[in-house]
Formats: structure tokens, C-alpha cells, sequence
């Protein structure tokens, strides 16, 4: 199957600073990129979906201002978080597709201090 | 709003033994997917059915998609321990957005 990259694959920071997620498609081209929240032993919780080139469109109850989603190209997307706070702790995953299936990233643990 | 009802949400079950999984949703999806999905690690895709009344085999495992694309089944013979994490099926609906459901939690005890 297609391989989708998320890197970092963890990471731990101070409350109030910024942290960016890049999801990249690695042997195709993702027309559209996911983004993904997922709370301890729960399903998916969409946040945003992003086609390449246009604005990401935002789940009900998903900050825009917070999560900012940019897809700069058909093969990278990238989820910053900013001013992050504990509760923003959580593991972020990105998905992407051409047509279907999509495909996941392996995850990214965030740890808000 | 499209909703995928999955169940069930637990199952613990004994090596060799038998499951089905099931997936209901009162909407039709034009695709659904199933994924298996370790502690830590990103959802991994199984397969993909399409067409109503579609079976599909991957070793022990049987997928099922409902005649009017609106529920799935999966099935797993002789469990093994291997076998043991969380799935989830995901139809695809409008605007080519996927629905997960809830998930089911399997452990295959030795």
C-alpha cells in the first residue's frame, strides 16, 4: 500500500509554544490530506481536511486559528499548533489520498508541559 | 451527518476462537474501509470494499460489504494473539469524507 511519513513522531513541549506536524505522502500524489485527533482508546476524531493549494475546511468546534493546517504541495501537509496547552495533548495523525482508500500516517504523540 | 455504529466495542476472546465484527449505518456509502490500528502507531488499511454484496478474503480474515452499501461485517477465523488490537471500519460518503465507527478493541489471549 501507499506510504504517508509524519514526523516527528513525538514530541514534548512547554506550554505556550508552537509545534508543527509535517505529513508527507511518499510514493503518490495526495490531492487531499486529513488531519486527526485521537484521544486514548477512542476512534478518529476529524479536525480538517486540506486540498492542495486551497484553505483547510475545519470541523465543527476545531479552532482554525489554533490548528493551522497548510498543504503546500500534493505531498506535504503540515499542523501546527499554536500556544499549546496541556489539553492540546493529545495523538495527532495525518491521512492522505489520490482517490481511495486513504492512507494514515504512523502518528504524532504531543506532550503539553 | 453520516454515522457508523460499530460494535462491539470490546471483545476478549481465547486463541482459536472465532469473531465478527459489525458495522450499521442507515446511510449508503459509495466505499468502506476496514483498518487495524496499534497503541501508538497510525491505522493500517485492510481492505477497501465497493461494490454491494462484495466478499473479500485476506487469509483468515473475511470482509463483507452489506448488499445496499449501508453495513459491513468483518470475520476472523481461529483467532491468534497477533490478531489482537483495535479496528475500524470507515465508509466513505459525500465530498469523499470518510465516517469511522467507534472501533472495536480485540484481545486474543494465549
Amino acid at each position: 500500500g501507499a506510504v504517508v511519513s509524519q514526523h516527528p513522531s513525538w514530541v514534548i513541549c512547554k506550554s505556550g509554544t508552537s509545534v508543527k506536524i509535517e505529513c508527507r505522502s511518499l510514493d503518490f500524489q495526495a490531492t487531499t490530506m486529513f488531519w486527526y485527533r485521537q484521544f486514548p482508546k477512542q476512534s478518529l476524531m476529524l479536525m480538517a481536511t486540506s486540498n492542495e493549494g486551497s484553505k483547510a475546511t475545519y470541523e465543527q468546534g476545531v479552532e482554525k486559528d489554533k490548528f493551522l493546517i497548510n498543504h503546500a504541495s500534493l505531498t506535504l501537509s503540515t499542523l501546527t499548533v499554536t500556544s499549546a496547552h496541556p489539553e492540546d495533548s493529545s495523538f495527532y495523525i495525518c491521512s492522505a489520498r489520490e482517490s481511495i482508500p486513504q492512507y494514515f500516517g504512523p502518528g504524532t504523540r504531543l506532550l503539553v508541559l | 451527518t453520516q454515522l457508523l455504529e460499530q460494535s462491539p466495542q470490546f471483545l476478549s476472546i481465547q486463541e482459536g476462537e472465532n469473531l465478527t465484527v459489525y458495522c450499521n449505518s442507515s446511510s449508503v456509502f459509495s466505499s468502506l474501509q476496514w483498518y487495524r490500528q496499534e497503541p501508538g502507531e497510525g491505522p493500517v488499511l485492510l481492505v477497501t470494499v465497493v461494490t454491494g454484496g462484495e466478499v473479500k478474503k485476506l487469509k483468515r480474515l473475511t470482509f463483507q460489504f452489506g448488499d445496499a452499501r449501508k453495513d459491513s461485517s468483518l470475520h476472523i477465523t481461529a483467532a491468534q494473539p497477533g490478531d489482537t488490537g483495535l479496528y475500524l471500519c470507515a465508509g466513505e460518503g459525500a465530498g469523499n469524507m470518510l465516517t469511522f465507527g467507534g472501533g472495536t478493541r480485540l484481545m486474543v489471549k494465549p
